[in-house]
């Protein structure tokens, strides 16, 4: 069975701070891709990652694919409150996937000002 | 551009009654549709998935049944509702084709068991 394990599950820091997220599995996957979900809300995606070793950014958002395409992390520059969410990572699983995705658990994070 | 709606927001429900919640997607055709169920916050459960009208597929063996009446409309049921049946549920499309095709949620609906 393949399982995205995401770390740390929860993450409490103050404005300014930089922060990293991880997304970790022993499979090899197509591409992952990245969620945010702020509460009493439904995901929201970020990025879709695809190529190994792949670096994209968005604002402050920084994501990488590893090269073995196994693993991904989120870097977040000068976190702010509004950066506060459960970030979900998710990709498709190898065989009959049919668009299902398999989630993480996910990083809640909390952003303090 | 394409829009997905999730209705109702919140519900409070005696256990032991039934439960519809309905998902609608416009601006696609023949989209993947999706039900989660969402505990405390945390990592979504896959509980149903479709991939046309009438085709349901079951993740997890429980209280839950959906249908697919129409190309954009998903439904999630039960006859009677337990206690566990708790949680946030989402609605998702994806593009009806396979590979790393992203989902679209819905806001959600807290069901909460009484």
């Amino acid at each position: 069975t393949q399982l995205l394990e995401q770390s740390p599950q929860f993450l409490s820091i103050q404005e300014g701070e930089n922060l990293t997220v991880y997304c970790n599995s022993s499979s090899v996957f197509s591409s992952l891709q990245w969620y945010r979900q702020e509460p009493g809300e439904g995901p929201v995606l970020l990025v879709t990652v695809v190529t190994g070793g792949e670096v994209k950014k968005l604002k402050r958002l920084t994501f990488q694919f590893g090269d073995a395409r196994k693993d991904s992390s989120l870097h977040i520059t000068a976190a702010q409150p509004g950066d506060t969410g459960l970030y979900l990572c998710a990709g498709p699983p190898k065989l009959g996937s049919q668009g299902n995705l398999i989630f993480g658990k996910g990083t809640k994070l909390s952003v303090k000002p | 551009s394409q829009t997905i709606h999730q209705w109702p927001a919140t519900l409070v429900q005696p256990v032991g009654s039934p439960l519809s919640l309905e998902c609608t997607v416009e601006g696609t055709s023949n989209p993947n549709l999706y039900w989660y169920r969402q505990a405390a916050g945390r990592g979504l459960q896959l509980l149903f998935y479709s991939v046309g009208i009438g085709q349901i597929s079951s993740e997890v063996p429980q209280n839950l049944s959906a249908s697919r009446p129409q190309d954009r409309q998903f439904i999630l049921s039960s006859k009677k509702l337990l206690l566990s049946d708790s949680g946030f549920y989402l609605c998702a499309w994806s593009p009806g084709t396979e590979g790393n095709q992203p989902q679209h949620f819905g806001d959600g609906t807290r069901l909460s068991i009484l």
